[in-house]
Order: structure tokens, then sequence, then C-alpha cells
């Protein structure tokens, strides 16, 4: 399959460990912040999203940490698997413009067996 | 399988041609967005369509691009006279009004200009 996340930063963990993925984001106002997976050949994947108003939000496996003092996201799985592995994107959205979805820098994460 | 289709996955074309490209969204999503992307890079917004009204463009897309989506179902996005910097993959996501933050995403269709 194709790649989607060349010349992308890549984290690289031990499976069974946790992963931090980090995203800094520019726009105060957004209401919404995702994160998304993207597979290779594939579209991206909805896993999480925070409201604007929390700070912690816990799925399954998966903790998103929003600190809007410096503007940073970040995902946190537990228990990293291989299928854990792809590229992720972290995404704003405005409640005033549509719900289109800006999409940030992503990280490639590299699961070790 | 997100249940969001597009067609065709692939698709080369000679520079100067027009191509155009379908997403047949999940039924009941009366939001649908197209999104291009290239290598290395997150999806960038292009145009978006509640129900069969085009309500957003992004300034990306150019007076070469339409998009439609006459009877509020699958959409539509051509691209008249191809250049080569229109090579990348385009994306479309469809969303339930009441469910504003998750969107799904069909597989893409990767357009190669040469």
């Amino acid at each position: 399959g194709e790649s989607v996340g060349l010349h992308l930063p890549t984290l690289s963990v031990q499976e069974g460990d946790n992963s931090i993925i980090n995203c800094a984001y520019s726009n105060s106002a957004s209401d919404y912040f995702i994160w998304y997976k993207q597979e290779s050949g594939k579209g991206p994947q909805f896993i999480i999203d925070i409201r604007s108003n929390m700070d912690k939000r816990q799925g399954q496996r998966v903790t998103v940490l929003l600190n809007k003092t410096v503007k940073h996201l970040s995902l946190q799985i537990a228990a990293t698997q291989p299928g854990d592995s792809a590229v992720y994107f972290c995404a704003e959205i405005s409640m005033d413009s549509s719900y289109k979805l800006i999409f940030g820098s992503g990280t490639r994460l590299l699961v070790r067996p | 399988d997100t249940g969001v289709s597009q067609n065709p996955r692939h698709k080369i074309t000679k520079r100067g041609q027009n191509v155009t490209f379908r997403c047949d969204p999940i039924s009941e999503h009366n939001r649908l967005y197209w999104y291009r992307q290239t290598l290395g890079q997150g999806p960038e917004f292009l145009t978006y369509f509640q129900n069969e009204a085009q309500l957003e463009k992004s300034r990306l897309l150019s007076d070469r691009f339409s998009a439609e989506r006459p009877k509020g179902s699958f959409s539509t996005l051509e691209i008249q006279r191809t250049e080569q910097g229109d090579s990348a993959m385009y994306l479309c996501a469809s969303s339930l009004e009441s469910v504003n933050t998750e969107a799904f995403f069909g597989q893409g269709t990767r357009l190669t200009v040469v």
C-alpha cells in the first residue's frame, strides 16, 4: 500500500508500552479537538474527540488531554498493539465554520513486536 | 469499511484532461465534505455540502474545480484541465448534523497527473 506518512515525525514504541502523541494547535476559538488514525491506503478514522471546555477525556485504551493555556493536545494509547501502527493526526473544528476539519501535522506511530 | 464509497480508487490522467470523481456517503448523512491530501500532509478542506447545498468552498478550490451533490446523496468532484500540481489523494467524508465531530472518510481517489 502507499505510504501516508513520508517525512513525518515518527514515534517508535515497544508492543505493550504506552504511547503519547503530541500536537500543537493554532486556533484558540476551536470548539472541538479530534484525533484521527490513518493507515496506509485508507482514509482517516475517527478515534476520539474532546470539547474545548474539557481537559481530559478517556475512551477504550485511549485518553486525550487538552491544555488550552499552551494550545497543546495529546493522545495517549495504553498497551500499544501492532494494529495501532499508523499515522495520527489531530484536527480542530469550529462550530461557526461548517464543522470542517482543520488537520494538524501528523505523527507516524511504529509499534515494535 | 466506513460505509463511504469513493470511485475510482486510482486515476492516472494526462495533463490537460478532465477528471471526475464520485463519492457515495453513508445514506442518512446530510453533511458531505471533500478534502485533498498530499504525501506527508494532513487532509486539507476543499468544500462542504449540507444536503444538496454547497455551503462553503476553500480558496484551494480554483475555478478548474467544481463539485456537485444534485440530490443530496452522492457527490461528484470534477477537475478540468488537470495540472501536475493536482496530483493528490482526494478524500470524501460524511457526517450526521446531530453528531458534529465524527466524520467518516472514504478510502479516497488517488489522482496522478502525468
